[in-house]
């Protein structure tokens, strides 16, 4: 079953701090792997987007990782704002046209003051 | 900010009754989806369109339809609505035949059925 897992559910961070979120998927074709944020009450903005050759791509504080042999990414955020307190989510394409998504159900980061 | 809007951006309603959603886009891409999104889940695709008259159905399509009749406007239709079917509603576009450049998102229409 194509399935895309991420962890944790939800993380709670102080300002300032990194943290890491977590993303395992079983999708079979792979044609790209991406990141999104969600901020409350507004539709997911792309930070990243990550093809089967990259392991790594950064956006600002934002650094995605991908391990296609292990199916693994992760999303590294530097030095977090109280802006970054949003539901990141985890996307695998399916096909060259990328019509196909599989969605993971999010992970919510809140960073305090 | 991709020029994406979606009204209404809430809407309370009935069992049984019919709701249409718009999506409307400035952007003049070829791709439009509809999805909804739900407490636990990722987001589902509804249906997705290709071009004008060009739709094709999604993995939560049953209960809902949907029209392109300009490249700008998407529109999602549930017939006869049902309880299940409240959820969050997100119209995406994207550029054609490319997927190595993101879905763009437009901030939802929330749809509580009663």
């Amino acid at each position: 079953k194509n399935q895309v897992e991420q962890s944790p559910q939800s993380l709670i961070i102080l300002e300032g701090k990194n943290c890491t979120l977590q993303c395992n998927y079983t999708v079979s074709p792979f044609s790209n792997l991406r990141w999104y944020k969600q901020d409350t009450g507004r539709g997911p903005v792309s930070l990243t987007i990550m093809t089967f050759s990259e392991n790594t791509k950064s956006n600002g504080r934002y650094t995605a990782t991908l391990d296609a042999d292990t199916k693994q990414s992760s999303l590294h955020i530097t030095a977090s704002q109280l802006s970054d307190s949003a539901s990141y989510i985890c996307v695998v394409t399916r096909d060259n046209y990328g019509q196909n998504f599989v969605f993971g159900p999010g992970t919510r980061l809140s960073v305090l003051p | 900010d991709a020029g994406i809007t979606q009204s209404p951006r809430h809407k309370v309603t009935e069992t049984g009754t019919p709701v249409t959603l718009r999506c409307h886009q400035t952007e003049n891409h070829r791709y439009m989806y509809w999805y909804r999104q739900d407490p636990g889940h990722g987001l589902r695709l509804i249906h997705y369109s290709y071009g004008v008259k060009d739709t094709d159905k999604g993995e939560v399509s049953d209960g809902y339809s949907v029209s392109r009749s300009k490249t700008e406007d998407f529109l999602l239709t549930l017939e006869s609505a049902t309880s299940s079917q409240t959820s969050v509603y997100f119209c995406a576009i994207s550029v054609k035949g490319d997927s190595n450049q993101p879905q763009h998102f437009g901030d939802g229409t929330r749809l509580s059925i009663l």
